[in-house]
């Protein structure tokens, strides 16, 4: 049972455009959000994160949505940038449980083109 | 400030043949974790610890241990191998945001 999902497997960008990543989430107990950005043969690297309790937070140029109700979140990258190629894993968390336990999905693989 | 380190790097294993993969931080958090990842899989909690002494299961457990005596290392432990465990294994520390090493590819054969 896969509580997070990322559907899309890839998606392609132009440079200077927006790149728009999303996930969505089955358990109603998550209530923290976490976007990662991994490059090959490295671990992954925290970019942005958000609480249940807003529905938006913005870092430079990453803003993560959420949508409570849709159980949908999304990261927007403006403007993309070639060295934002990677894939990019969302991951939830039920910190009101204590355990902190952070689950992933299964990735877009972004790729900007110059 | 090495961060969280990971050893081996890579290592090839028999069936059957049993091994540990060290994880160590130098950041004093008592959350841990390990995660493996399958092509096309995304990460998977293994085990996972909140302090010393203290471990539990993730979403995918099977065939592995785990221990945590101090803070700073969080080893994981095959007894076993099979093909299946042939991934790519990350551990992580943290809490609002986890930090990951480097992995450790490791293949069955």
């Amino acid at each position: 049972d896969q509580q997070v999902k990322q559907n899309s497997p890839s998606l392609s960008v132009q440079e200077g455009r927006i790149s728009i990543l999303n996930c969505d989430y089955t358990n109603s107990m998550f209530d923290y959000f976490l976007w990662y950005k991994k490059y090959p043969a490295e671990g992954p690297t925290f970019l942005i994160s958000i609480s249940s309790i807003k529905d938006k937070n913005e870092d430079g140029r990453f803003t993560v949505f959420l949508n409570k109700s849709a159980k949908h979140l999304s990261l927007h990258i403006v403007p993309s940038q070639p060295g934002d190629s990677a894939v990019y894993f969302c991951a939830a968390s039920d910190r009101g449980s204590g355990t902190y336990k952070y689950i992933f999905g299964t990735g877009t693989r972004l790729k900007v083109l110059a | 400030n090495a961060g969280v380190t990971q050893t081996p790097k890579f290592r090839i294993l028999k069936i059957g043949q049993s091994m540990t993969l060290q994880c160590t931080q130098d950041m004093n958090h008592n959350y841990m974790y390990w995660y493996r990842q399958d092509p096309g899989m995304g990460l998977k909690l293994i085990y996972y610890s909140v302090g010393a002494g203290i471990t539990d299961k993730g979403e995918v457990p099977n065939g592995y241990n785990v221990s945590r005596s101090t803070t700073e290392d969080f080893p994981l432990r095959l007894e076993l191998a099979a093909p299946s465990q042939t991934s790519v294994y990350f551990c992580a520390v943290g809490v609002t945001e986890a930090f990951f090493g480097q992995g450790t590819r490791l293949t069955v054969v």
